[in-house]
């Protein structure tokens, strides 16, 4: 079974330019996270679907990130435009629940290390 | 303040020593996770456990609901183990998952 693919896996860009990364989930699976890792920290959640609604995007920075999952399959992140402090893994996760269960495990993505220059 | 805590934030071993990763939560949980990455590579699930001890190979997990603390012990450690490892917990209510920072673990041969 595939597990969740992400891409690219690599991007370096220019501040102010736009970016944006890609996600298939596992199938099946109807939950989809994104997450941010800074370097020496954990992840930290930027939004949460659950099938194509977007449940959980408090932590999502709504002047420059916006993202996407129009079928509640796969699911796109973007940034625009991308500043310095943006460059970080982004991390694609899924996990086969439904809202109310809690406690499911989740299945990463390789995710997209992103260089803003 | 952090719901996840872990310590060490970094650790270097000899290879052959037993290690331990400890975890310590302050919310309510459904269950908590342990997580590998490799440099450059993705996380991988190694257990997730609601109660009392898990084991796989050299890898052993252990939660003690009551102090909202579990470890991650490692046997007959190897060079091949050098990962961060993490902690995650999901909370009780709602699908949240809180992540510590990691563990940065090197193994010297």
């Amino acid at each position: 079974e595939a597990g969740v693919v992400q891409s690219p896996r690599y991007k370096i860009i220019e501040k102010k330019q736009p970016v944006a990364f890609w996600c298939n989930p596992i199938s099946g699976h109807n939950t989809l996270y994104w997450y941010r890792q800074n370097l020496g920290q954990g992840p930290e959640l930027l939004i949460r679907y659950e099938n194509e609604e977007a449940v959980d995007d408090s932590q999502l920075p709504k002047d420059r990130f916006s993202a996407e999952r129009l079928k509640g399959v796969d699911s796109t992140l973007k940034i625009q435009p991308a500043e310095l402090g943006d460059s970080a893994v982004y991390l694609c996760a899924s996990s086969l629940e439904s809202s109310g269960r809690a406690g499911n495990e989740q299945f990463f993505g390789p995710g997209t290390r992103l260089t803003v220059l | 303040k952090n719901e996840v805590e872990q310590s060490p934030q970094n650790l270097t071993a000899q290879e052959g020593e037993f290690i331990t990763i400890n975890c310590s939560y302050s919310v309510g949980i459904s269950a908590l996770h342990w997580l590998q990455q490799h440099p450059g590579g993705g996380i991988v699930s190694l257990f997730m456990l609601s109660s009392g001890k898990k084991k796989h190979g050299r890898l052993i997990a252990t939660i003690n609901i009551q102090e909202k603390h579990s470890s991650l012990h490692i046997t007959a450690s190897h060079p091949r183990d050098s990962a961060v490892y993490i902690c995650a917990v999901s909370k009780d209510t709602g699908n949240q998952f809180y992540f510590g920072t990691g563990t940065s673990l090197t193994v010297i041969p």
